[in-house]
């Protein structure tokens, strides 16, 4: 089983900053099948990146994905007020899947 | 438009069993793997459970494997979740998903194992 690590647990930042969320996997992702998820209080989880790197559709840029193997980042550019949420990534190449922790991006 | 219907949520004792249900519509149901992802209270997401287009391959997570079972009904557009020997542990919101990578998910429905 990959087990996914998230970090920052908690990330403090104003809104216009930029966040770096990291997601380091216990070994190798096949074929960056790697998605990242924002989860608002109270909503169901919304697709924001697969395949490690592709936006989903209707997701702003300023979100974007990177990375390959072990080592994933999400980054949004300029934070907005609604941007404010958990976010999770999810590997899903092979099962059992699974998702990282969790990090909470809160208002400073 | 893209919908998924979770259902089938109760309250129910430990030892019980329950049924979930993902209603789909909007797109073509027999095209797509879908999941089931569950959130306990308080709590992130764990997967649950996976299964191919037809039905015929399955996977479950270390957590229920050998009590629950994954199935669907492609002619009815529906997504099952059979769940028995409940545990307290089994408490979560459960969400059905579309896709590999979950694209769409659908509101939850809670499930409640308590005495």
């Amino acid at each position: 089983e990959i087990v996914l690590t998230q970090s920052p647990g908690t990330l403090s930042l104003s809104p216009g900053e930029r966040a770096t969320l990291s997601c380091r996997a216990s070994q190798s992702v096949s074929n960056r099948y790697l998605a990242w998820y924002q989860q608002r209080p109270g909503q169901s989880p919304r697709l924001l990146i697969y395949g490690a790197s592709s936006r989903a559709t209707g997701i702003p840029d300023r979100f974007s994905g990177s990375g390959s193997g072990t080592d994933f980042t999400l980054t949004i550019s300029r934070l907005e007020p609604e941007d404010f949420a958990v976010y999770y990534c999810h590997h899903y190449g092979d099962s059992p899947r699974t998702f990282g922790q969790g990090t909470k991006v809160d208002i400073k | 438009e893209v919908q998924l219907l979770d259902s089938g949520g109760a309250l129910v004792q430990p030892g019980g069993s329950l049924r979930l249900s993902c209603a789909a519509s909007g797109f073509t149901f027999s095209s797509y793997v879908l999941s089931w992802v569950r959130q306990a209270p308080g709590k992130g997401l764990e997967w649950v459970s996976v299964i191919s287009r037809s039905g015929a391959t399955t996977y479950y997570a270390d957590s229920v494997k050998g009590r629950f079972t994954i199935s669907r009904d492609n002619s009815q557009n529906t997504l099952y979740l059979r769940m028995n020997s409940l545990r307290d542990d089994d408490t979560a919101v459960y969400y059905c998903a579309r896709n590999e990578f979950n694209d769409y998910w659908g509101q939850g429905t809670r499930v409640t194992v308590s005495s």
